[in-house]
């Protein structure tokens, strides 16, 4: 069972606009959480973590927010660029060992 | 910066074929993992390993195999390749303390296309 969920398996945005990527996890247990974006043809790479004691951290124009009550997770991309045009993964941790992932979110920003 | 480095970017094997998938990281990390990563899927872990010689199943370990002999190196072995293997996949490693500064550094990936 899926207990890391991104709901929206694309999304579009214009060029300076803000992208919201939305993540739900089902394990209360989870205290950890990470985005990873993607490129075709390459591995992962870290974008930002929050740990379970914040509820928002930000780094340059991305920000991630958790509301620990809804099991709900985002991440704000402000302004979005077409280099931002990527797969998007939410991530997991309930131990900072084990990580599970979403199925991705593929976002596409339109110049 | 921690690299992680997979053998091979691309490979097209025959079904029954043996395969071995190698991969090589250079910070002295703990924890290394394979992912498979498939379309509407996805990452699912098959196999991970927190110290030389131990290998943990992940959610997906049928078919497949590991073996870490050094800390740096993490083989994923599909012992009689099939069609439903074709994939891409992912190898990992992580600093292995536990705490919530942890994260996952992949390599490439490597395409496999079993025929």
């Amino acid at each position: 069972d899926q207990q890391v969920k991104q709901n929206s398996p694309s999304l579009s945005v214009q060029e300076g606009r803000i992208s919201i990527l939305n993540c739900d996890y089902t394990n209360s247990m989870f205290d950890y959480f990470l985005w990873y974006k993607k490129y075709p043809a390459e591995g992962p790479t870290f974008l930002i973590s929050i740990s379970s004691i914040k509820d928002k951290n930000e780094d340059g124009r991305f920000t991630v927010f958790l509301n620990k009550s809804a099991k709900h997770l985002s991440l704000h991309i402000v302004p979005s660029q077409p280099g931002d045009s990527a797969v998007y993964f939410c991530a997991a941790s309930p131990t900072g060992n084990q990580f599970y992932f979403g199925t991705g979110t593929s976002l596409t920003v339109i110049p | 910066d921690v690299k992680v480095t997979q053998s091979s970017r691309y490979l097209v094997k025959r079904t029954g074929e043996k395969v071995f998938l190698e991969c090589v990281q250079d910070m002295d990390h703990e924890n290394m993992f394979w992912y498979r990563q498939d379309p509407g899927l996805g990452l699912r872990l098959i196999y991970f390993s927190y110290d030389v010689k131990m290998k943990e199943k992940g959610d997906i370990p049928e078919g497949y195999s590991v073996s870490r002999e050094k800390k740096e190196r993490f083989s994923l072995i599909l012992e009689s390749a099939s069609t439903n293997q074709t994939s891409m996949y992912l190898c990992a490693s992580s600093l292995g303390t536990g705490g919530v500064e942890e994260k996952l550094f992949f390599g490439s990936g490597t395409q496999l296309s079993v025929l």
